[in-house]
């Protein structure tokens, strides 16, 4: 049974633009939200997470919102670069992390 | 400071093989996990480690997957016999708690790509 859900395969943005990559949930207890990077042929990379207190977290360019009351995180991107075509991993920490299928972003320049 | 170091990279096998895989995580972190990526999927956690004791291998296939993590620093993954389903991307991470209703971040590997024929 998939917890963490990204129904999104993938997205297309022009450089410049707003990238929204959403993830839903379906465990109401997870603590905390996070967001991975994966670039081809390596590990993901931490970006950015958020309590379930919370319903906003920024770092820069990247920002996360949670609405608790919809299951639902997103991360949005401001600007987008060529730099952040990668592959995008939400994940749900309750007893164990718990991730999404992974969304790939393309930034076309 | 040095990310988490995984060897190989890659491996090639026949079903029915053995095949073992190795980490070391960031120095200083006693939390350490392995994942196993499926194409197409997200990480799934196989096995966590605390130290040198389990907590959490609900997930691992026993009959024929193991790991030790016996000095509480390296660790090794092995498949033993492989079938043609294990062919994925062995991820291991390390964090410097435990994850359970942490917010500690997961460090990963590189992996390790099998690929079973």
């Amino acid at each position: 049974d998939q917890q963490v859900k990204q129904n999104s395969p993938s997205l297309s943005v022009q450089e410049g633009r707003i990238s929204i990559l959403n993830c839903d949930y379906t465990n109401s207890m997870f603590d905390y939200f996070l967001w991975y990077k994966k670039y081809p042929a390596e590990g993901p990379t931490f970006l950015i997470s958020i309590s379930s207190i919370k319903d906003k977290n920024e770092d820069g360019r990247f920002t996360v919102f949670l609405n608790k009351s919809a299951k639902h995180l997103s991360l949005h991107i401001v600007p987008s670069q060529p730099g952040d075509s990668a592959v995008y991993f939400c994940a749900a920490s309750g007893n164990q992390f718990y991730f999404g299928t992974g969304t790939s972003l393309t930034v076309i320049p | 400071e040095a990310g988490v170091a995984q060897s190989p990279r890659y491996k090639i096998i026949e079903k029915r093989q053995s095949v073992a895989f190795w980490c070391n995580p960031i120095s200083g972190h006693a939390t350490l996990y392995w994942y196993q990526q499926i194409l197409g999927q997200g990480p799934k956690l196989l096995i966590q480690f605390q130290n040198n004791g389990v907590v959490d291998d609900s997930q691992l296939p026993k009959d024929r997957f193991s790991a030790e993590r016996l000095k509480g620093v390296d660790s090794t993954l092995k498949i033993q016999p492989a079938k043609l389903e294990d062919s994925a991307v062995y991820l291991c991470a390390s964090s410097l708690e435990p994850t359970q209703g942490g917010n500690s971040p997961l460090h990963f590997g590189n992996g390790t790509r099998l690929t079973v024929t």
